[in-house]
């Protein structure tokens, strides 16, 4: 056990709606980190955040959003889902900013039927 | 642009080594190396600064050349615990913005 939480593990959603993604990192951690990962586009970083700021970005698109909150748990917003976004998204957490040891959660999966 | 590793896919015998490399096209700040086993989240192994250093715990260590903007990781006398896929991540600024791309893996099977 990672000491990374995330919730749900699976959700299943139709085309065009919105989901949240929710991640609490470990104890002590002040950043943390999304992935998504599927099995044409292997594993992507999509967005960090270090102690409610964004601080690195990768290729996130426009319809997706996160953000990272006081107790800084973090949430991963997506929206007009589309078939290619079913993956499973996974959140990491480390205690300083770029490069240190992150930690991942156990993902969450992500259909869009 | 993804960092390409090599080989794709490597089947070992239990006690024998392997490398796997990680080449980038664009300069690298860091380096970083993780294990996924099938249906598991990846489980980081360790980090590579600028520098040129190279570190490594128990049996895995890694190499870091900034100037070739690659890095190799040494698996040696392996384990059936070290089958997985590897992924090496690189980080760097991409027109101002800090990113961590991730290379496209390599998968290793340990066999008794």
């Amino acid at each position: 056990d990672s000491g990374v939480t995330q919730t749900p593990k699976h959700l299943i959603t139709a085309t065009g709606q919105r989901v949240t993604l929710r991640c609490s990192p470990r104890s002590g951690d002040l950043s943390v980190y999304w992935y998504q990962q599927s099995l044409d586009q292997g594993l992507q970083f999509l967005i960090q955040y270090y102690n409610g700021e964004e601080r690195a970005k990768g290729n996130i698109l426009e319809r997706f959003s996160a953000q990272q909150f006081p107790d800084l748990h973090s949430e991963l917003n997506l929206s007009s889902l589309e078939l290619g976004d079913s993956a499973l998204y996974f959140c990491a957490s480390s205690v300083g900013g770029e490069d240190t040891e992150a930690f991942f959660g156990q993902g969450t999966r992500l259909t869009v039927v | 642009q993804q960092p390409v590793q090599s080989p794709q896919a490597v089947i070992l015998r239990e006690g024998e080594d392997a490398v796997i490399n990680c080449s980038s096209s664009k300069a690298l700040y860091s380096v970083h190396w993780y294990r996924q086993k099938h249906g598991e989240a990846p489980v980081f192994l360790m980090i590579l600064l600028k520098g040129g250093e190279q570190k490594g715990h128990d049996k895995i260590s890694a190499s870091f050349n900034e100037k070739k903007q690659q890095s190799s990781l040494y698996l040696t006398a392996s384990q059936l615990s070290y089958s997985g896929t590897y992924f090496c991540g690189t980080g760097g600024y991409t027109s101002g913005t800090y990113k961590y791309i991730f290379g496209t893996g390599t998968r290793l099977k340990v066999l008794a």
